[in-house]
């Protein structure tokens, strides 16, 4: 599975967007990007997924560069319920085995 | 849907005791997975079970470490002799295919 980069924390207003960066510039044609979330003290809860073509539902949405080497993470409008640490994976479905290899993430803060 | 099942939610033990987690997957999913996370850490990955069958193990999970899921239905995860260094949240996730639905946790401290 593809290493991934993210910086370690973000904050954004309430209301506003959040944009959270991913770099993956070593994802290979077949592995997918998911994003995943972890709010304190509960497990890690899925977001969304893409290949190559931009992603939308009804939490977010994920935009992914042409070249693949790069995505984000896009919550319209963040609600202090969103501060979460957000996780970035590349992961190749092609087998039986679906697990995932999670990072350290990006810590996202909501302020009011 | 009733979600992922985890039981207890917190344990605290001293060091040399035996612990024993219960998972309750979503009903229909076929796999079952274990992670461990530590403060500040992502999770990481333990073993992977489809059906009944233990089907991956990571090095993280040494000989005091064993895992079962008989029936295919939920599963146990027990540390023997258990030592400071396993003071963790251990995460149980089940899926279907491609999406993991995580449950919230057995918070461990050993003392």
């Amino acid at each position: 599975d593809a290493k991934t980069t993210q910086p370690p924390s973000m904050d954004c207003a309430e209301g506003r967007a959040a944009n959270l960066p991913c770099n993956h510039s070593t994802i290979s044609g077949n592995e997918y990007v998911y994003w995943y979330r972890q709010i304190h003290s509960q497990g890690p809860q899925y977001i969304i997924h893409g290949l190559k073509n931009n992603e939308t539902n009804e939490m977010a949405s994920l935009i992914i560069t042409e070249d693949r080497k790069s995505s984000t993470l896009i919550l319209p409008h963040a609600t202090l319920r969103d501060t979460a640490v957000y996780y970035c994976i590349g992961f190749n479905s092609g087998g039986s085995n679906y697990k995932l290899t999670f990072g350290k993430g990006t810590l996202l803060t909501v302020n009011p | 849907d009733t979600g992922v099942s985890q039981d207890p939610r917190h344990k605290i033990t001293k060091r040399g005791q035996n612990v024993t987690f219960r998972c309750d997957p979503i009903s229909e999913h076929n796999r079952l997975y274990w992670y461990r996370q530590t403060l500040g850490q992502g999770p990481e990955f333990l073993t992977y079970f489809q059906n009944e069958a233990q089907l991956e193990k990571s090095r993280l999970l040494s000989d005091r470490f064993s895992a079962e899921r008989p029936k295919g239905s939920f599963s146990t995860l027990e540390i023997q002799r258990t030592e400071q260094g396993d003071s963790a949240m251990y995460l149980c996730a089940s899926s279907l295919a491609e999406k993991l639905f995580f449950g919230s946790g057995t918070q461990l401290s050993v003392l």
